[in-house]
């Protein structure tokens, strides 16, 4: 299995501010994945950072609102942007590894 | 286009109860993947299982069991003699590989299961 930390557990940010949550991975892995959870709701994926490339963006997400780092095979970084309360959210970041995909704790983010 | 449905928005069983948790999916793939997630109250999500579009075996895990029927494009859950641990909320979930062989994955919008002492 592939065991995933989040930085940070949990944050309280003003409006207009950024956060960037980190994802370490305990393997080397291809493909990492960000998703995001609003309250009650599903899972909807933001993007795919693949190591060495840039991130591939699912419709309604977008570079300059959720840019990612993908510096190794171990670690990825989201920065959620000039936050607004829609964005209260928790993020979880997701790798795949041997077949299965594994999940962190998620960062659950408040905006004010 | 990709679609899940989990049609069951909550569900409440007494304990030792069987119960039984849908999934219907859409895609045009032939090749795809279907996964079952538990998120428990503490939030995070546990894989269950994952079974390839070609596997059409019946699975049984302990009290765990998944029903794949491509010709229902369905692919149940079924929790056998309920225990309050299991109340949680369960996703069903699809992937296809994408043209550069990224995976994309589709979450259900998921049901919440109570089971009750």
């Amino acid at each position: 299995s592939a065991v995933i930390s989040q930085k940070p557990s949990r944050d309280i940010c003003q409006r207009g501010t950024s956060l960037t949550i980190q994802c370490q991975v305990d393997s080397q892995v291809t493909m990492m994945f960000w998703y995001r959870q609003q309250p009650g709701q599903s899972l909807t994926l933001i993007a795919t950072a693949n190591q060495g490339s840039e991130a591939t963006y699912e419709s309604g997400f977008v570079i300059d609102k959720f840019p990612i780092s993908r510096p190794n095979l171990t670690f990825s970084t989201l920065t959620v942007s000039n936050m607004s309360p829609e964005d209260s959210s928790i993020y979880l970041c997701s790798v795949e590894h041997y077949n299965e995909q594994f999940f962190g704790p998620g960062t659950r983010l408040t905006v004010l | 286009a990709q679609k899940v449905t989990q049609a069951q928005t909550e569900i409440s069983v007494v304990e030792k109860e069987d119960v039984t948790l849908d999934c219907v999916y859409e895609t045009r793939d032939t090749t795809y993947y279907l996964f079952w997630y538990k998120q428990p109250p503490s939030g995070e999500l546990v894989f269950l299982i994952r079974r390839n579009s070609f596997d059409e075996q019946n699975e049984i895990s302990g009290r765990y069991s998944w029903n794949f029927q491509k010709s229902t494009s369905s692919f149940n859950f079924t929790i056998t003699a309920s225990q309050v641990v299991d109340s949680a909320v369960y996703f069903c979930a699809l992937s296809e590989a994408g043209i550069s062989g990224t995976y994309k994955y589709i979450f259900g919008t998921g049901t919440r299961l109570k089971v009750l002492a």
